[in-house]
């Protein structure tokens, strides 16, 4: 979908294990967004990073939940010690700059049993 | 704080006639408008945009119309086909720099449905 890359598309967890998503931006942007999509509602703004920096987290948990996009390889969105309500639908989207529209992955749907 | 707020889950049109999808926001601070697009199990695709200086943009068979007085957008779609048939997002987010640049802010989504 638009050329960005989530994986996994499925992710299953116990609670209190980790979760890492991954993302891989459209080839020549710098700028990605993660959203968190929770059944029947729209999507939620959680972060947006550009090339190793966090520029907005405002949407982020406070605790358990971080995000990275280092210089090489893909965009991290982590979670520790999961619980029932992170499951969820997590879309990543990338643009070129912050002005341009995003475009947004196919997403990973992660279900904590 | 539901900034951005589309109030019909649904619609249901005939192909051929037009779909108009609405969205209201409250933010005076948006400064651009998205709808996306999103069929099950994909991400959301990005259709058309409209800039707060603009009150229209056309883009083939999809048009935008902007009320900023009104704080009102709306999708029109016309003529709507079998596969219009999807949920469709308004968003909106700051155009002019700050903490908020490039965050979007969605709506809930409608869906529409539109039969052969």
């Amino acid at each position: 979908n638009a050329g960005v890359m989530q994986n996994p598309r499925h992710l299953v967890r116990r609670r209190g294990q980790e979760a890492r998503l991954r993302c891989s931006p459209v080839k020549g942007h710098s700028h990605v967004y993660w959203y968190r999509q929770l059944p029947e509602e729209g999507l939620k703004f959680m972060v947006y990073l550009q090339k190793e920096n966090i520029i907005d987290e405002s949407g982020m948990p406070k605790e358990r939940f971080s995000a990275e996009f280092p210089k090489e390889g893909p965009s991290i969105l982590r979670i520790q010690q999961v619980v029932r309500g992170d499951s969820a639908a997590y879309f990543c989207a990338s643009s070129r700059d912050a002005a341009q529209p995003q475009h947004f992955g196919d997403g990973t749907r992660l279900s904590i049993l | 704080d539901q900034q951005v707020k589309q109030n019909s889950p649904s619609l249901s049109v005939q192909e051929g006639r037009i779909s108009i999808l609405n969205c209201d926001y409250t933010n005076s601070m948006f400064d651009y408008f998205l709808w996306y697009k999103k069929y099950p199990a994909e991400g959301p695709t990005f259709l058309i945009s409209i800039s707060s200086i603009k009150d229209k943009n056309e883009d083939g068979r999809f048009t935008v119309f902007l009320n900023k007085s009104a704080k009102h957008l709306s999708l029109h779609i016309v003529p709507s086909q079998p596969g219009d048939s999807a949920v469709y997002f308004c968003a909106a987010h700051f155009n002019a720099g700050g903490t908020s640049y490039g965050k979007l802010t969605f709506g809930q989504g409608t869906i529409l449905t539109v039969h052969p």
